[in-house]
C-alpha cells in the first residue's frame, strides 16, 4: 500500500458546525503533515507530526485542532470555521521528518458556508 | 530559510513541442529540490527530486530537470508534451537533513493545446 487516503473528499459545513478530516497511511511512515491550499496558490504547511508528537504548528488558529491517535492516522478537527477557511486540505506522510520523499493524499475540498 | 521563485505563472505550448518550466531557489545551506504536479481537484504527485549526486534528474512521464548550483536553478524540461500534461507544476525546496520544511514556489500552469 503506497497511498495516503483522505476522507471525506468533499465537505460543506456551516460556521457553527464541528467536523473532522481524516488521513490514513499504511506505509510505516513516522511523519505526517497537514497543508492548506487556497485556489491558485501553493500549499501552505499547517502542522507536522513526527512519531505521533506535534512538532510544528505554523501559528494556525485554534479552530483547527490536529490529532495523531497512532502512527497511521492523522485527524484535523474543525470548529467554528470562517468562510475564508474554505480550501483544499492536503495530508502528506514521509518515512521520517525529512522532505526526501513525501506522499500526498488527494485532499479534502472544504467549503464553509 | 529557503525560498523558491517560479517566474512564469502560465506557460502555453502546443502539443508535441518542447517545454521548460523555470525554477530558481535561494538558500544559505545545502538543499533538496523537487518538482510536483497537480491535476485539477487532486493532490500533489512527485515528478522528480534532486537529493545528491548527478545533477541531471529524470522523473516520471518523460520529465527531467537539471540542478545548477552556480545559478541556483532547477528547471524542468520535457522534449515533447502531450495534452495530458496540462496541469499545475510546483517547484519546492527544503534544507537537507531532518526536521526541514518543504517550501513551495507559486506554481506554473502548463497549458497544452492542439
Amino acid at each position: 500500500d503506497t497511498e495516503v487516503t483522505q476522507t471525506p473528499k468533499h465537505l460543506v459545513m456551516g460556521m457553527t458546525n464541528k467536523k473532522s478530516l481524516k488521513c490514513e497511511q499504511h506505509m510505516g511512515h513516522r511523519a505526517m503533515y497537514w497543508y492548506k491550499q487556497k485556489a491558485k496558490k501553493p500549499p501552505e504547511l499547517m502542522f507536522v507530526y513526527s512519531y505521533e508528537k506535534l512538532s510544528i504548528n505554523e501559528s494556525v488558529p485554534s479552530r483547527f485542532s490536529p490529532e495523531c491517535p497512532n502512527s497511521s492516522l492523522l485527524n484535523l478537527h474543525l470548529h467554528a470555521l470562517q468562510p475564508e477557511d474554505s480550501a483544499l486540505y492536503l495530508c502528506a506522510s514521509s518515512q521520517e521528518w525529512t522532505a526526501r520523499g513525501y506522499t500526498f493524499g488527494s485532499g479534502t475540498r472544504l467549503t464553509v458556508v | 530559510a529557503q525560498s523558491v521563485t517560479q517566474l512564469d505563472s502560465q506557460v502555453p505550448v502546443f502539443e508535441e513541442a518542447p517545454v521548460e518550466l523555470r525554477c530558481n531557489y535561494s538558500s544559505s545551506v545545502s538543499v533538496y529540490l523537487f518538482w510536483y504536479v497537480q491535476y485539477p481537484n487532486q493532490g500533489l504527485q512527485l515528478l522528480l527530486k534532486y537529493l545528491s549526486g548527478s545533477t541531471l534528474v529524470k522523473g516520471i512521464n518523460g520529465f527531467e530537470a537539471e540542478f545548477n548550483k552556480s545559478q541556483t536553478s532547477f528547471h524542468l524540461r520535457k522534449p515533447s508534451v502531450h495534452i495530458s500534461d496540462t496541469a499545475e507544476y510546483f517547484c519546492a525546496v527544503s534544507a537537507t537533513g531532518t526536521a526541514s520544511k518543504l517550501t513551495f514556489g507559486t506554481g506554473t500552469r502548463l497549458q497544452v493545446t492542439l
